[in-house]
């Protein structure tokens, strides 16, 4: 079965610091892989994602993914962290079987963007 | 914004009581679905429908069913409620079933005592 790995729940930067969220995931077959964002109080929002099209995806807002097969990793990066950057981050992964756009979600990475 | 509303938004509730929960959309969506965000768990699904009448459980289905009589209307619904099932519960929603990305309502926060 797919899955994903989101490593640190909680991660801290400065403002026009590198963001870095790591996911790794475990799939059988070729993924079809996502990062949503949550802001408080709020429902989940495509940041960007991954369809075999291109190995780095450009998401909205500055953010990008790289998928790594070697690796099995899908990272997400922003040069430049800036206030409104902080929320919650999942990282997921399509399931294979049955219809729909069935998800597995990661445990979610919390940023914090300090002055 | 997708046109996605769950209701109610906020629900406290006793423990055995049943528990309905709705979410209408307004796009036309053919899939359909009810996750439930816990912390340190991330969202997990519960259900999916996938048409009219046709839905299949998700990951944490024990003790939630759901029903599909609309293409508009999926309700979730909790037939003995406990307090594992305190919780915030999201309906998305996805047109295809390819790599079509997935809209989100903006959650119920049900606390069950």
């Amino acid at each position: 079965a797919q899955s994903v790995t989101q490593l640190g729940s909680h991660v801290s930067v400065s403002e026009g610091a590198l963001v870095l969220l790591r996911c790794n995931y475990s799939s059988s077959v070729p993924p079809y892989l996502f990062w949503y964002v949550q802001y408080p109080n709020q429902g989940l929002q495509l940041l960007l994602k991954y369809t075999s099209a291109a190995t780095l995806v450009k998401g909205i807002n500055g953010f990008e993914a790289e998928f790594k097969k070697s690796e099995t990793s899908f990272h997400l990066t922003k040069p430049s962290a800036h206030m409104s950057d902080a929320a919650e981050y999942f990282c997921a992964v399509r399931g294979v079987t049955g219809g729909g756009n069935k998800l597995t979600f990661g445990t979610g990475t919390q940023l914090k963007v300090e002055l | 914004d997708a046109g996605i509303t769950q209701s109610p938004r906020h629900k406290v509730t006793e423990t055995g009581t049943p528990v309905t929960l709705r979410c209408h959309q307004t796009e036309n969506h053919r899939y359909m679905y009810w996750y439930r965000q816990d912390p340190g768990h991330g969202l997990r699904l519960i259900h999916y429908s996938y048409g009219v009448k046709d839905t299949d459980k998700g990951e944490v289905s024990d003790g939630y069913s759901v029903s599909r009589s609309k293409t508009e209307d999926f309700l979730l619904t909790l037939e003995s409620a406990t307090s594992s099932q305190t919780s915030v519960y999201f309906c998305a929603i996805s047109e295809g079933q390819s790599n079509e990305k997935l809209f989100f309502g903006s959650g119920t926060q049900l606390s069950v005592l």
